[in-house]
């Protein structure tokens, strides 16, 4: 089964502008979950998918939006790019239950905001 | 706030010695438990999931897990060069955060040869 795959691997940016990030799941996951991460930070969620429908939201302010697709592939957006939005964006898949929710992730997409 | 606590590190080891990861965390009513190895420059790598009270084996890998005193630890036994990495704990929350992981920032592991 293929993995998780996020495109594109690494973006350079400038302060103001926008920037999408594109996720596909393992075949047959339906859930989609965006993370940040920073050295300072740690990993932090961003916001989570499942059948289209954004199920929980993580503390980010509304430059940081998402979607997902009927095919389960999900889109994150940066809007106003900050030099503090430089980080390492995760996505990960989970089949979507609750009881467990094992998420696999994805290689990551780079960003850097000059 | 619900926090995933662990020590930052580095934590060395000797080659063929028991690694000791361990990690906090303050929901009392969270369900799962995962435990991610990540590379530097890599992305976080599922190793070991548990969900109940006592110990999980995998190979050279055993979760434990005791929900009482909220804790979760990672044991690695026959550590080898390959197991240095920063080793993430993750919990699943209960209630309206159910759908999330909060993890916590990490430890290095580094072997000494």
């Amino acid at each position: 089964k293929a993995g998780v795959t996020q495109t594109p691997r690494y973006l350079i940016k400038t302060r103001g502008q926008q920037v999408t990030l594109s996720c596909s799941p393992i075949s047959g996951h339906r859930s989609v979950s965006w993370y940040q991460q920073t050295p300072g930070q740690g990993l932090q969620f961003l916001f989570e998918y499942f059948s289209e429908t954004q199920r929980n939201k993580g503390n980010f302010p509304g430059r940081f939006s998402g979607r997902q697709f009927s095919n389960s592939r999900s889109e994150m957006n940066v809007s106003t790019l900050e030099l503090g939005d430089s980080a390492l964006y995760l996505c990960a898949s989970s089949p979507g239950q609750i009881s467990y929710n094992e998420q696999f992730f994805g290689p990551g997409t780079r960003l850097t905001v000059l | 706030q619900k926090e995933v606590e662990q020590n930052s590190g580095p934590l060395s080891v000797p080659e063929g010695a028991i690694a000791s990861l361990n990690c906090t965390y303050s929901d009392r009513g969270s369900q799962s438990f995962f435990w991610y190895r990540q590379y530097s420059g890599k992305s976080p790598e599922l190793i070991m999931s548990i969900y109940s009270n006592g110990d999980k084996e995998d190979g050279r890998f055993t979760a434990q897990l005791n929900k009482a005193s909220q804790y979760v630890s990672l044991l690695i036994r026959d550590s080898q060069p390959s197991d240095s990495a920063t080793y993430l704990c993750a919990v699943n929350h209960s209630g309206g955060s159910n759908y999330k992981l909060t993890f916590g920032k990490g430890t290095l592991l580094t072997m000494n040869p």
